[in-house]
Parts: structure tokens; sequence; C-alpha cells
């Protein structure tokens, strides 16, 4: 079955760094989302992404925040300055609706970003 | 607004019996959609099953099955014979348009005991 794949698997950074979460979509989709996990809690929806542009974000989504989708295949997450309070697991996920409401999404296995 | 409300934080269940997590949400969409993920302590996310607002059957997939209430805005998820593997975070999701997000539950944990 095609996966969504995401690297690096864990990344660790310095408060105020830069980051960039990559991900490559399964390849016939066509909406691209980023969710974070932050440890023991629920998985938290940041944005949308369809037809190279941001289709909804979340108030976590601020200005730190922005996504792109470079080329045909990869769909980057940058966080500009990081805060200790990012350190989570990112997911990316991405879907083909057919239905509009039936939207399985498929995630990757995530990307643990720890903040020091 | 919706919200997705998982009451279980923790639940325990012997293998081979069945158990149910529940599942309640809220929304003023007619449209919407219903799913389960779950998420072994691996961390990845594994789509499980997904109900349409529309459909008139409850879905099912395998070992899982979707008791979907409509009336109560429950949508339960029913694990027939429990397995080791099973032992999981398991999450309730909604969503009610293609592209927008995917509203989940706090989870539940399930632990399956030999």
């Amino acid at each position: 079955e095609p996966e969504v794949t995401q690297t690096p698997s864990h990344q660790v950074t310095q408060m105020g760094q830069e980051v960039i979460l990559r991900c490559v979509p399964i390849s016939n989709h066509l909406y691209f989302y980023w969710y974070r996990q932050i440890l023991g809690q629920k998985v938290e929806f940041l944005v949308s992404f369809y037809n190279n542009e941001i289709s909804e974000k979340s108030e976590i989504f601020d200005d730190q925040f922005s996504v792109e989708r470079p080329d045909g295949s990869n769909f980057t997450l940058k966080i500009r300055s990081t805060k200790l309070e990012d350190s989570a697991m990112y997911f990316c996920a991405s879907s083909n609706p057919k239905v509009a409401t039936n939207e399985k999404l498929f995630f990757g296995s995530g990307t643990q970003l720890s903040v020091l | 607004a919706q919200k997705i409300t998982q009451t279980q934080p923790g639940m325990f269940v012997q293998e081979k019996e069945a158990v149910t997590l529940d599942c309640t949400y809220d929304t003023s969409d007619p449209s919407y959609g219903l799913f389960w993920y779950k998420q072994p302590s691996s961390g990845e996310m594994i789509f499980l099953i997904y109900q349409g607002s529309y459909d008139q059957q409850n879905a099912t997939e395998g070992r899982y099955s979707l008791n979907f209430q409509k009336a109560r805005k429950s949508a339960n998820l029913v694990i027939s014979a429990s397995q080791l593997g099973d032992s999981a975070m398991y999450f309730c999701a909604m969503t009610y348009q293609a592209g927008t997000a995917l509203i989940f539950g706090k989870g539940t944990t399930l632990s399956v005991s030999s």
C-alpha cells in the first residue's frame, strides 16, 4: 500500500533555530495536512493545503509556521524560530477524497521534534 | 463548532473478549464523516474505520465495527475478539468537508491482557 513518508524521524534543535520538516505525500493525493501531537495529548490540526495554497489553518499555525510544496512531490513545514513549546510529534497526512466527507487521511510515521 | 469527546482515558480487556470504546460528537453540519485511528506505542496513526453521516448501515472492517447512533451523536468503536496487538491509543475523529481539519478526541488507551 502506498504511504506517506516523513523525514527526519527525529529532530533536535536549539530554541530560536529554524527547522524544516519534510514529507512526501502519496503521489495522486490532492490534499495535504500537518498535525502535531504534544506528548500524551491529543492530535491537533495545524494546516491543510490544496491546489498550492493553504485551505485552512488553526490558531496554532501562526506567523512562525509556513508550508510549501516546492516541487511535485515534497510538502514541507517550516518553523521559523522554534520555541520550547513547539516540541511535539509532527504528522504529515494526505488524502484524495472522492466523496466530500469520506476523507481517509493517510498519515506519515511522524517527526519527533525536540526543542532544547 | 465541531467537538469530539472520548470520556474513557483507559480501558482494560482480556484477550478474545469484545470491547467498546466510546465517542460522542457535536456538530451542526448535516454532512460529516467519523473516523477511528489507532496509535500504537511506535507512534504512527493507523486508519481503522470510517462512517459517513448519511450511511444507512453501521461500518464494519474485519474485527472493527462502528456503532453509529445519529440521534445520540455517538460513534462507538467495537473491537471483537481482542488481541494483544490491539493494545494502543485509539482516537475518534470527525470532519465535515474535504480539505478541512480532522478534529480528534483526546483518545482512549486500550490495554489487552492474556
